[in-house]
């Protein structure tokens, strides 16, 4: 198996950009997804693969990826941003895409 | 547009067997481009992957859940069902159904697209 390791909080003013980031040796080999999840909601996938956007997911979100380290980017990050992220891949066999990480608390100051 | 929705008792009891069913609208849960997922969100805390089914049946199971879960797909029915047994107060979560394209050799990415609204279970006497 695998695990992927996010912080559990991060701050950033109105405005600015932010990153989180997600640790994991399954990242050398695969995309981590991310997934936007707000309170008393159901998470909603907003970058996977190298850096693709679902449709309606705003561009100021964007993700990169070097050696064990995926990131999520929030480029003006806006009030409506404040939430928690999860990244997600695959595990180390590449068979199934059951690894999440633990979550990052998004707070917009 | 593709929806999950996912049914079941809200309230189990301790050491019995929780039954959950997802069902899939806007399209057909036997298209070979897709595996069908549960995942788990306790109060207050992270996402956790319980296991996959594709249509044919094959099944992927988190490796600390195994022993006691089991996934099933009905084609006819376009719905796909999770049974998790001897529950305590640790299985108490938010049951979420979720949909990702199958995962290729080939292609590093994976991720899940279309997720039910999520449905919570109380493990109680």
């Amino acid at each position: 198996s695998s695990e992927l390791t996010q912080d559990p909080a991060v701050s950033v003013a109105l405005g600015q950009t932010v990153r989180i980031t997600c640790q994991g040796d399954s990242l050398r080999s695969y995309y981590a997804s991310w997934y936007q999840q707000k309170p008393g909601q159901a998470p909603v996938l907003v970058i996977y693969g190298k850096n693709n956007r679902p449709s309606g997911i705003p561009d100021r979100f964007s993700g990169s990826s070097s050696g064990n380290t995926a990131s999520l980017t929030i480029t003006g990050a806006q009030a409506e941003d404040e939430a928690d992220y999860y990244c997600n891949s695959r595990d180390s066999s590449g068979n199934h895409l059951g690894v999440f990480g633990g979550g990052t608390k998004l707070t917009v100051l | 547009q593709l929806q999950l929705q996912e049914s079941g008792p809200g309230l189990v009891k301790p050491s019995e067997t929780l039954s959950l069913t997802c069902t899939v609208s806007g399209g057909s849960i036997s298209s070979s481009s897709y595996y069908w997922g549960w995942i788990r969100q306790p109060p207050g805390k992270g996402l956790e992957w319980i296991g996959s089914i594709y249509y044919s049946g094959s099944t992927y199971y988190n490796p600390s859940l195994k022993s006691r879960v089991t996934i099933s797909v009905d084609t006819s029915k376009n719905q796909f069902s999770l049974k998790l047994s001897s529950v305590t107060a640790a299985d108490t979560a938010v049951y979420y159904c979720a949909r990702h394209p199958t995962l290729y050799y080939y292609d590093s990415s994976g991720y899940y697209d279309y997720w039910g609204q999520g449905t919570l279970v109380t493990v109680s006497s």
